[in-house]
């Protein structure tokens, strides 16, 4: 079965130091890998998936396949920053087995 | 961009009634939408998958009976909760996928109380 963990509840870091939001998975196949970010009072949105090999609000996130983790990084975190993050996998592209980890609450303080 | 919306927002109810919950895509097309559900300070669990045109399919746990999904068009899914009861108040979450752009859109959520 797919799972998907995230080892910390609750992240804190100073306004410019560096981040990083721990992901890690289990699932046999090949996955998709997806970040997603719920600020306070707003809805889920995806912050970015591993196929893009994207940046986003200086985010990213690099798919190590022998350590099944895809950890979320930010070299200077910034107080905006500050929300809940999930992990998620998809086995299916989007169909069926669609996983999010427990979250981390980020906090960056100033 | 994409929006997805969910009405209501936040509904109250008696034990025994049933509650409807709609999610909408507002300018795509989704052929499938996902109900979450997430309990207080814990991760979203996938309920079920809505596809249009055909059956939902429901996760291991999930009684299909008590969770009604029906997906009757592309822009709209609903979520009827029957007989409910105090352990069914939650937030429910719906999402919809945008095929042409490869996206999942989540709704704003719709937070049950019942009483």
């Amino acid at each position: 079965a797919q799972r998907v963990t995230q080892p910390e509840k609750l992240l804190s870091v100073f306004k410019g130091a560096p981040v990083e939001l721990k992901c890690n998975y289990s699932y046999s196949g090949s996955p998709e890998l997806f970040w997603y970010v719920q600020y306070s009072r707003q809805r889920l949105q995806l912050l970015l998936r591993h196929i893009s090999r994207e940046s986003i609000k200086g985010f990213t996130a690099d798919l190590n396949k022998g350590e099944t983790s895809f950890h979320l990084k930010k070299p200077f975190a910034q107080e905006e920053d500050s929300a809940m993050y999930y992990c998620a996998l998809s086995a299916d592209n989007y169909g069926q087995n669609f996983v999010f980890g427990p979250g981390t609450r980020l906090s960056v303080l100033p | 961009g994409a929006v997805v919306s969910q009405h209501p927002s936040r509904v109250i109810c008696k034990s025994g009634t049933s509650v409807k919950i709609e999610c909408r895509s507002l300018d795509f097309q989704a052929t499938t939408m996902f109900w979450y559900r997430q309990f207080p300070k814990q991760s979203l669990m996938l309920m079920a998958t809505s596809n249009e045109g055909s059956k939902a399919t429901y996760e291991q746990g999930v009684e299909k009976d008590k969770f009604l999904i029906n997906h009757a068009s592309l822009t709209l899914s609903t979520l009827t909760v029957t007989s409910a009861h105090p352990e069914d108040s939650s937030f429910y979450i719906c999402s919809a996928v945008d095929r042409l752009k490869e996206t999942q859109y989540f709704g704003p959520g719709t937070r049950l109380l019942v009483l």
